[in-house]
């Protein structure tokens, strides 16, 4: 077991482009979890899912946000025409539901010019 | 709404003297509190867990206390080693646990032990 893997590590985009983040969870883990950290700040919560459902968006998760996990394995972050408000780090955690220790990967840090 | 708050926001230490990192929250009905470390740049990495039904909590060096009816944790390092400089955050789940375990965080610590 790896731990939380997530691709890419770093992401430079220009304002308006798309970009697609992905998320391994620990395996057998079917919680999983995106959270959104800028610089000095703790991580917020974005979304969750339980397997392939997602059962919570945040407000912050705005409609050019958009999460899935199709087979209940990995899952994807999408951000449509991204603004540099959007520039921070996005961390993904997984768990066990009836365990509630969460693991973090090593995040995806995304910087909008 | 519950809030996690950890003061002070920055910390600096020489080398060998104890740390004391201060976490507090609003809601105090609370299942667990968690203690992870931040190196610059990189992801988070868990330290300890916290039950409600526990008051403290150890592991190597560290330390996790709990008084759940104060709203307060406390991570205890010690003999701090420049090792240990990183940023230390605290977070809760929910207070209802059929919300998930989407955590709240507190804005962290930045610990610099100096040699």
């Amino acid at each position: 077991d790896t731990g939380v893997s997530q691709d890419p590590r770093h992401k430079i985009t220009k304002r308006g482009q798309n970009v697609t983040f992905r998320c391994d969870p620990i395996s057998e883990h079917n919680r999983l979890y995106w959270y959104r950290q800028t610089l000095g700040q703790g991580p917020e919560f974005l979304t969750y899912f339980q397997n392939e459902a997602q059962l919570e968006k945040s407000r912050l998760l705005s409609d050019r946000f958009s999460a899935e996990r199709p087979k209940g394995s990995f899952s994807t972050l999408e951000i449509q025409r991204t603004e540099q408000g959007d520039s921070a780090m996005y961390l993904c955690a997984s768990s066990f539901p009836i365990q509630p220790e969460a693991f973090f990967g090593q995040g995806t840090r995304l910087t909008v010019v | 709404k519950q809030e996690v708050t950890q003061i002070p926001a920055a910390l600096s230490v020489p080398e060998g003297e104890n740390l004391v990192l201060n976490c507090s929250f609003t809601d105090s009905a609370i299942y667990n509190l968690q203690w992870f470390r931040q190196d610059p740049g990189k992801g988070l990495t868990s330290l300890l867990l916290i039950q409600s039904s526990q008051r403290e909590q150890t592991s190597g060096r560290l330390n996790a206390s709990l008084d759940k009816s104060s709203g307060r944790s406390t991570l205890y390092i010690a003999a701090s080693q420049p090792g240990d400089s990183a940023t230390y955050l605290c977070a809760v789940p929910p207070t209802i646990k059929a919300a998930g375990n989407k955590l709240t965080f507190g804005g962290g610590t930045r610990v610099l032990v100096k040699p």
